[in-house]
């Protein structure tokens, strides 16, 4: 099925582990998307990628960096993680930047840093 | 920046009864406004969406929402609920910055 895939589904990491968070999408989207959904926050930007080959940071890119590896593929890294990174990730891609036909959404990635 | 308020982090209705969610934006100028559904365990998936045009927007699963400028609202509404609709919904701002906003979501139950 077309859609946005995101990798790992689960992990739990101990505090100053590294580890990278895997996305692709198969719809030929331009701009690609990495939030966190925490309980009563909704969801923040952390990074977005308007075209392959950019990015740029969004409200709480702090401690997360980013690489578009091409047009399908969008990675978010943890250098070090930290328990206030706990939360569940998505990816997200939409047609363009300005994404009047709205976000497809993946189904998240949980992550626990302990 | 925009700022996107839901009224109520819980909503409780009966099956059959009127649903209806709040959400006001902070910006004077037209957005562009969403609304997604999260399923347990699952991603967003878009409802329906305002751009342009008619202010009262028809999306998936008998949901509907209206644009009010004056009052900077798109509340979400469905007037027979159902058991299938207990989900967490997001109203969703996306301001001429090409920058989106979530609201803090709202979670449905529906009681049978």
């Amino acid at each position: 099925n077309a859609g946005v895939t995101q990798t790992p589904k689960f992990q739990v990491l101990k505090t100053g582990q590294s580890m990278t968070l895997q996305c692709a999408q198969d719809m030929n989207h331009n701009s690609m998307y990495w939030y966190r959904q925490d309980p009563g926050m909704g969801l923040r930007l952390i990074y977005y990628s308007a075209s392959e080959g950019t990015t740029d940071k969004g409200e709480v890119p702090n401690g997360y960096n980013v690489s578009r590896l091409n047009k399908r593929e969008f990675s978010l890294r943890l250098e070090s993680a930290a328990p206030s990174q706990t939360s569940v990730y998505f990816c997200a891609s939409s047609e363009a930047l300005r994404g009047t036909y709205g976000y497809t959404f993946g189904s998240g990635t949980r992550l626990t840093v302990v | 920046a925009q700022s996107v308020t839901q009224l109520g982090s819980h909503v409780s209705v009966s099956e059959g009864a009127l649903v209806l969610l709040r959400c006001n934006y902070s910006s004077s100028v037209p957005p562009y406004l969403f609304w997604y559904v999260q399923y347990p365990n699952q991603g967003l998936q878009l409802l329906l969406k305002y751009t342009t045009g008619a202010t009262l927007v028809k999306g998936i699963n008998g949901f509907e929402a209206e644009f009010k400028k004056s009052e900077t609202s798109f509340h979400l509404t469905k007037p027979s609920a159902h058991m299938s609709d207990a989900a967490e919904y997001f109203c969703a701002v996306q301001d001429n910055f090409n920058k989106f906003y979530f609201g803090s979501g709202t979670k449905l139950n529906v009681k049978p």
